[in-house]
């Protein structure tokens, strides 16, 4: 079946440092692949998405592109912040508008 | 704003007892999820729906069960609490194929 695969974390950083959390998937098809994002205490946000290959979805300085042939979805930001800190989540949704979500990555940023 | 609510943040329940974990949502959405989150394990689907009085086993949806009488509010059941179903429980809406979720905060249950 279709799967998720993150990077092991925690994932620690100092402020503005170069962020790449790597994403890869296994699914029988063209799967639309996201990544969420999970701040302390609450429920999960969407932070960007790509529908199709060679797409790249990006939000708040988060940037992430399709790459059909090598099946990833790798997460990266340029100079984090702080207030990134939290836990992201990688995910697809191939059939039936069901997301199959990855173990996640806690990313810790030090001021 | 478009919201998805957990009725409860905490709750605290003893083995054996019925629960109730409710989520309500204003987007007029088709479909909801039911997810728990468990360190290491990620989010792991227990029951979904994609309209009203439907209802589709996800992929952990044994000692569970669900309800949808109205479009905007999906309940989760446990119909025996027990300690292995300690766990923070996910709600989520979605408008349809290919677009993303709309989570809940929320509910960290505990069982004793």
């Amino acid at each position: 079946g279709d799967s998720v695969t993150q990077m092991e974390g925690p994932v620690t950083l100092s402020e503005e440092a170069f962020l790449t959390i790597n994403c890869t998937y296994t699914a029988t098809g063209y799967p639309s692949l996201f990544w969420y994002v999970q701040y302390p205490g609450e429920g999960l946000q969407l932070l960007l998405k790509a529908t199709k290959a060679d797409d790249k979805g990006s939000n708040k300085g988060f940037e992430a592109t399709y790459r059909k042939e090598t099946t990833s979805f790798h997460l990266e930001k340029g100079s984090v912040q702080v207030s990134d800190s939290a836990v992201y989540f990688c995910a697809l949704m191939e059939y039936g508008n069901k997301l199959v979500f990855g173990a996640g990555t806690i990313l810790r940023v030090k001021s | 704003d478009v919201k998805v609510t957990q009725s409860s943040r905490y709750l605290v329940k003893r083995t054996g007892e019925k629960v109730f974990l409710e989520c309500v949502q204003d987007m007029d959405h088709e479909n909801m999820f039911w997810y728990r989150q468990d360190p290491g394990l990620g989010l792991r689907l227990i029951y979904f729906s994609y309209d009203v009085k439907m209802k589709e086993k996800g992929d952990i949806p044994e000692g569970y069960s669900v309800s949808r009488e109205k479009k905007e509010r999906f309940s989760l059941i446990l119909e025996s609490a027990s300690t292995n179903q300690t766990s923070m429980y996910l709600c989520a809406s979605s408008f349809g194929q290919g677009h993303g979720y709309t989570f809940g905060s929320g509910t960290r249950l505990t069982v004793v």
